[in-house]
This record gives C-alpha cells, structure tokens and sequence, in this order.
C-alpha cells in the first residue's frame, strides 16, 4: 500500500462541475503539496500547506492533520482544468508523491 | 513557463547510445533534482545537488550519470540504458534542498530506449 493515495484515479466532468479530488496518506508530514500536470509534463505547484485551508481562484485546498486527510476542490471547472493533479507530502525532508488523479473536463 | 528549461523535450535512443538530458534554472535557487515519471507509478527522486554538490543518490543504477557544474545547471549522462528506462525525466529546483520550499518543475525530457 501506498503511503499517499489519491481518489479516484480517473475523473471525468462536465464544465460547469465541482470537483473533488482527495488524498490520503499514512506518515506523519510537516506539509502537503497539490500539483497539477498538464498532458505536456510539465508540473506547476498549485499549493503547499500544513494546516487549515487555502484558495487560489477557483481551487480551493484543504487539509485535516488529525485524519491525515487532504482535499482539492475545483470550483466551475473548465476544460483548460483538464490535467493530472499530485498529491505529495513532506515527511522530515522527503517528498512522497501520489500517483495522481487524471481529471478530463468536457465543454 | 517556470523558469526550469530542460532539453531535449523527446528522446529516442538505442541501448549502446550515449546521450545527456539537460536541465537550466533561472530563479536563483541552491537545489536541483531529476526524477523520474515512469507510466502509472508515482514520482521517484533520482539525485538531489545542492550547491553543486550532490547530497542525494537514490539507489540510481550506474548508467545514469548526474552532473550540477553550477547552480544554474544540472545533467543527466545516460549510457547503456535499457528499455525499462524509458519514462518522464523531470528537473526541478527549490530554494534549499529540504524540500520545504516550493519546488519548480521543468516541462520534462520524455525518454523512449529501444
């Protein structure tokens, strides 16, 4: 089992839809990173937190220490939110990543 | 754009092929990474430079050979690979090498060996 998983693995939406995307982890963090990979590769961090609630826009990033918990939600997704996001977490100073989820929006 | 420039974008080699990923940061940063993205798998970390000196070797098989001349610039030597190498070879940077900085993600060097 992995020390991060992420829900689901795949999702599909129509535009216009909230989305949620969560990840799950085993090992106690100092903080946790949501990235966004486009079908290109390249990787853009979209948050990093370890307590509370951030929000950029139309995403929004939660975090739950004691249920070792994170969400991702996306608000009025559009298809240029098409995109694999990673959920990775900072244990003293290693990063462990999530196998993502691949997000596909539809106009 | 992040300001991590890698090259070549796509990669094709044979198995006794010699070629060199490379990886370029204009931010300013002290920490550069490789990783690798292989297919349904999470990332993986390769190596870790801090400047210019490599403070992580992550069980990486010898034909895979990194290079940080400076802090701006950082290598991947591949020799003799095989075909369980092909993958996504990601560069990224931070401001230190702990990891509790952001980092920033190259577009990737996408390696196919036949």
């Amino acid at each position: 089992k992995n020390e991060v998983e992420q829900s689901p693995q795949n999702l599909t939406a129509q535009e216009g839809e909230f989305i949620t995307i969560n990840c799950s982890y085993s090992v106690g963090i100092s903080a946790l990173h949501w990235l966004q990979q486009h079908p290109g590769g390249g990787i853009v961090s979209l948050f990093m937190l370890s307590s509370g609630k951030k929000k950029h826009g139309r995403l929004i990033a939660t975090i739950n220490i004691q249920e070792k918990h994170s969400s991702l939600h996306i608000t009025a997704s559009h298809p240029r939110d098409s995109a694999v996001y990673i959920c990775a977490v900072l244990d003293t100073d290693k990063l462990i990543f999530g196998t993502g989820t691949r997000l596909q929006v539809f106009p | 754009e992040t300001g991590v420039t890698q090259t070549p974008r796509h990669l094709v080699m044979g198995m006794t092929n010699k070629k060199s990923l490379k990886c370029e940061q204009h931010l300013g940063h002290n920490a550069m990474y490789w990783y690798k993205q292989s297919a349904k798998k999470p990332l993986e970390l390769m190596f870790v430079y801090s400047l210019e000196e490599r403070v992580e070797n992550n069980s990486v098989p010898s034909r895979f050979s990194p290079e940080c001349p400076n802090s701006s610039h950082l290598f991947l030597h591949l020799h003799t690979l095989q075909p369980e190498d092909s993958a996504l070879y990601l560069c990224a940077s931070s401001q230190g090498p702990d990891n509790t900085g952001e980092l920033f993600f190259g577009e990737g060097s996408r390696l196919t060996v036949l």
